[in-house]
């Protein structure tokens, strides 16, 4: 039972728009929520992470949004850039950040 | 460099055999996390060690599988009777915590081991 999920295997954008990519979960213990990005033939690269207290995360073009209640998160990509076609990753830990649960990822293409 | 290095980056073996992989964390980081990921998922938790103390394993590391950290800083991760389906991509993070209850830092993920069981 996945316990993080990333219904979107992939997303398509234009560059200079907005990409963005989302997330569930259904543990309701988790407290502590980030963001990787992937490249081919590397690991995971963290982006952005946002605990429970809050609903919204900024750091630059990346904002990452969080609503508890609905045990939804999305990170949202403005402008988007072709160097952002990566695979994205949602994780997800319920004990501060012992043991995180990762999504399968999403693919994000930005098109020039 | 000081980034997560991990070695080998391939690896292939027969069917029966053991397999060893080993992580060199960020030197400073008292966390480090290995992680299994298989085709078209994300990264699947293994186990953490804070310094040299296991702290979590998870259900996913069966009997054949160990890993060690004796002086708190590489770690090594030991796959014995290897068997087709732990054929993965092997990562490893490291990260630094206060304590072993704290909240941990970002974790630098490593490029990873990538296993071929034949």
């Amino acid at each position: 039972d996945q316990q993080v999920k990333q219904n979107s295997p992939s997303l398509s954008v234009q560059e200079g728009r907005i990409s963005i990519l989302n997330c569930d979960y259904t543990n309701s213990m988790f407290d502590y929520f980030l963001w990787y990005k992937k490249y081919p033939a590397e690991g995971p690269t963290f982006l952005i992470s946002i605990s429970s207290i809050k609903d919204k995360n900024e750091d630059g073009r990346f904002t990452v949004f969080l609503n508890k209640s609905a045990k939804h998160l999305s990170l949202h990509i403005v402008p988007s850039q072709p160097g952002d076609s990566a695979v994205y990753f949602c994780a997800a830990s319920g004990n501060y950040g012992q043991n995180f649960v990762f999504g399968p990822g999403t693919r994000l293409s930005v098109l020039p | 460099d000081t980034g997560v290095s991990q070695d080998p980056r391939h690896k292939i073996t027969k069917r029966g055999q053991n397999v060893t992989f080993r992580c060199d964390p960020i030197s400073e980081h008292n966390r480090l996390y290995w992680y299994r990921q298989t085709l078209g998922q994300g990264p699947e938790f293994l186990t953490y060690f804070q310094n040299e103390a296991q702290l979590e394993k998870s259900r996913l590391l069966s009997d054949r599988f160990s890993a060690e950290r004796p002086k708190g800083s590489f770690s090594t991760l030991e796959i014995q009777r290897t068997e087709q389906g732990d054929s993965a991509m092997y990562l490893c993070a490291s990260s630094f915590a206060l304590a072993p209850e704290g909240l941990t830092d970002t974790q630098y993920f490593g490029p990873g081991t990538r296993l071929t069981v034949l």
